[in-house]
């Protein structure tokens, strides 16, 4: 069975650029979870999509964005970037609301 | 306001030996618990949970305890391997929404 699926792995944007990334979860599952992780902050919560519903939210401005499909794939956008936002941004998928994440590798996004 | 807290930001250990990390929280309405492991450039991956019913949970060499009284988990690996060096995320989480809180993470090294 397939694992999640963040695409691209790399890329480098400049500050006031925006950014979409994408995710596959495992197949059968309905749950998409974002998170960025920095050095200094660990895994920080953006949100999470069920079924084309977002159920929660972190704690992030609204130039952080994203949506589910009907196929449960799922992208994440954000906007103005800021160099702050550079980060390891890392989706994780599960078949419900419950029980464990199940992570990608990642996509690694760096602003100049 | 960190709600989990992973206080040792680093642990060196020699192989065969027990690691042991910590792992605190503050909200007392946590009923589930994680552990994760992440390599570098990786997504991190499944280790064990535990439930709140349970004061002990055991797969392999790894074994998570809880103390609700103290707010206080700790997985131990025995015996550490050097394929165990990663960082080790602890995570907590409560109610429907099931959203995952995290601690910051603890960078393990098993040292050969």
């Amino acid at each position: 069975k397939a694992g999640v699926t963040q695409t691209p792995r790399y890329l480098i944007k400049t500050r006031g650029q925006q950014v979409t990334l994408s995710c596959s979860p495992i197949s059968g599952h309905r749950s998409v979870s974002w998170y960025q992780q920095t050095p200094g902050q660990g895994l920080q919560f953006l949100f999470e999509y069920f079924s084309e519903t977002q159920r929660n939210k972190g704690n992030f401005p609204g130039r952080f964005s994203g949506r589910q499909f009907s196929n449960s794939r799922s992208e994440m956008n954000v906007s103005t970037l800021e160099l702050g936002d550079s980060a390891l941004y890392l989706c994780a998928s599960r078949a419900g609301t419950v029980g464990e994440l199940f992570f990608g590798e990642g996509s690694r996004l760096t602003v100049l | 306001d960190q709600q989990v807290k992973q206080n040792s930001p680093s642990l060196s250990v020699q192989e065969g030996r027990i690691s042991i990390l910590n792992c605190d929280y503050t909200n007392s309405m946590f009923d589930y618990f994680l552990w994760y492991k992440k390599y570098p450039a990786e997504g991190p991956t499944f280790l064990i949970s535990i439930s709140s019913i349970k004061d002990k949970n055991e797969d392999g060499r790894f074994t998570v305890f809880l103390n609700k009284s103290a707010k206080h988990l700790s997985l131990h690996i025995v015996p550490s391997q050097p394929g165990d060096s990663a960082v080790y995320f602890c995570a907590a989480s409560t109610g429907n929404n099931r959203k995952l809180i995290w601690g910051l993470g603890t960078s393990l090294g098993v040292n050969p």
